[in-house]
């Protein structure tokens, strides 16, 4: 477990309908990000965030998918009208900046959410 | 753009034995390299991190090196096991802009009792 939680871990949607997922990040990291990953790839980036602001989005974010981290807490991820292209892991991960050496950047992912749309 | 290749796709190999997966990367003006382990249907755990002024890491049977100025990257498992069959994915962050990690393709291990 890296304390990193995601929710649901599952979910079956039928195309055309709305999904959202929840990330919920390690408390004191500030930054946050989301991936998604297709069967047989590596995990490719949609955004980020630090605290609130959303400072990164990924071409492969469409105008379909829409990222929140009100109060720089927890993230949401909403898919709307959904097609069977977005069956994939969704995965959020987080990690610490700041300033100075000691501070690695290093990002720790949640177990991910996947997606299926029949 | 960062392109991360990791050969081989796929490797068998006997419990107890030593084995090297590569990674490779075309721009090598990276912050630093991950080495991540994913089992089936799960998330990502990271293994190792090295800085990109760093050389290599070590934790238990596992020793990452780095060559930035090559774009290479290893990961030597000792005495494998087979709880150590896993798909295990590199990843590289940019020196700046972007603060996200590129991923390579993953190499899937099979380690035989």
């Amino acid at each position: 477990d890296t304390g990193v939680s995601q929710n649901p871990r599952h979910k079956i949607t039928k195309r055309g309908q709305n999904v959202t997922f929840r990330c919920d990040p390690i408390s004191e990291h500030n930054r946050l990000y989301w991936y998604r990953q297709t069967l047989g790839q590596g995990p490719e980036f949609l955004t980020y965030f630090q605290n609130e602001a959303q400072l990164e989005k990924s071409r492969l974010l469409s105008d379909r998918f829409s990222a929140e981290r009100p109060k720089g807490s927890f993230s949401t991820l909403e898919i709307q009208r959904t097609e069977q292209g977005d069956s994939a892991m969704y995965l959020c991960a987080s990690s610490l900046t700041g300033i100075g050496n000691r501070v690695s950047y290093e990002q720790y992912f949640g177990p991910g959410t996947r997606l299926t749309v029949t | 753009k960062q392109e991360v290749t990791q050969i081989p796709a796929a490797l068998s190999v006997p419990e107890g034995e030593n084995l090297v997966l590569n990674c490779s990367f075309t721009d090598s003006a990276i912050y630093n390299l991950q080495w991540f382990r994913q089992d089936p249907g799960k998330g990502l755990t990271s293994l190792l991190l090295i800085q990109s002024s760093q050389r290599e890491q070590t934790s238990g049977r596992l020793n990452a090196s780095l060559d930035k100025s090559s774009g290479r990257s290893t990961l030597y498992i000792a005495a494998s096991q087979p709880g150590d069959s896993a798909t295990y994915l590199c990843a590289v962050r940019h020196q700046t802009g972007a603060n996200n990690l590129f991923f390579g393709t993953g190499t899937r291990l099979t380690v035989i009792p």
